[in-house]
């Protein structure tokens, strides 16, 4: 049974800082690992997919790793706002099957 | 990317009542939709996965005939609660699933009472 580990649970920083997210799986055999932010009453948007074959992927301020042998993720946030603030989600997929961690809380301070 | 949506985005009913909740994929067509239900502080929880024109796998310890799902279109995805008790408020999430990429709908906030 895959299970998903994000640490830590939450995290406060001030403007402008760059952070990482971390996220860990038990199973390896993954197909792709998913960065989504999910905002107080609102959906979730999904950030940035790696496929299995992939080590890393990048949107504006937003790199994601993967490193699937290890079974780690992170997340790397550069010049941290106060927009960044939310919950960071990551998720892996098995064989069809999407599974969660808990996320990460995000609070950059202005 | 695909665009989700759900109906209604919020709902209140009666203990014994039983409510259906709507998953629209607005401009693509999905073989393939994903039910899940959030409770408050809590990570999202695969309830099952809608097949388009077939029966709905379930996750273990899901029940099938509470949580009933039909996938009548490529579109077109429902959830009905059965017989609703206050143990089913939670916010429920569509999803759908493209080549490699999963987009999902901004939720359904459902309180029993």
């Amino acid at each position: 049974k895959q299970e998903v580990t994000q640490i830590p649970a939450a995290l406060s920083v001030p403007e402008g800082e760059n952070l990482v997210l971390n996220c860990s799986f038990t199973d390896s055999a993954i197909y792709n690992l998913q960065w989504f932010r999910q905002d107080p009453g609102k959906g979730l948007t999904s950030l940035l997919l790696i496929q299995s074959s992939q080590r890393e992927q990048t949107s504006g301020r937003l790199n994601a790793s993967l490193d699937k042998s290890s079974g780690r993720s992170t997340l790397y946030i550069a010049a941290s706002q106060p927009g960044d603030s939310a919950t960071y989600l990551c998720a892996v997929r098995n064989a069809g099957k999407s599974t969660f961690g808990d996320g990460t809380t995000l609070t950059v301070k202005p | 990317g695909a665009v989700v949506s759900q109906h209604p985005s919020r709902v209140i009913c009666k203990s014994g009542t039983s409510v259906k909740i709507e998953c629209r994929s607005l401009d693509f067509q999905a073989t393939t939709m994903f039910w899940y239900r959030q409770f408050p502080k809590q990570s999202l929880m695969l309830m099952a996965t809608s097949n388009e024109g077939s029966k709905a796998t379930y996750e273990q310890g899901v029940e099938k005939d509470k949580f009933l799902i039909n996938h009548a279109s490529l579109t077109l995805s429902t959830l009905t609660v059965t017989s609703a008790h206050p143990e089913d408020s939670s916010f429920y999430i569509c999803s759908v699933m493209t080549s490699n990429e999963q987009f999902f709908g901004p939720g359904t906030r459902l309180t029993v009472l």
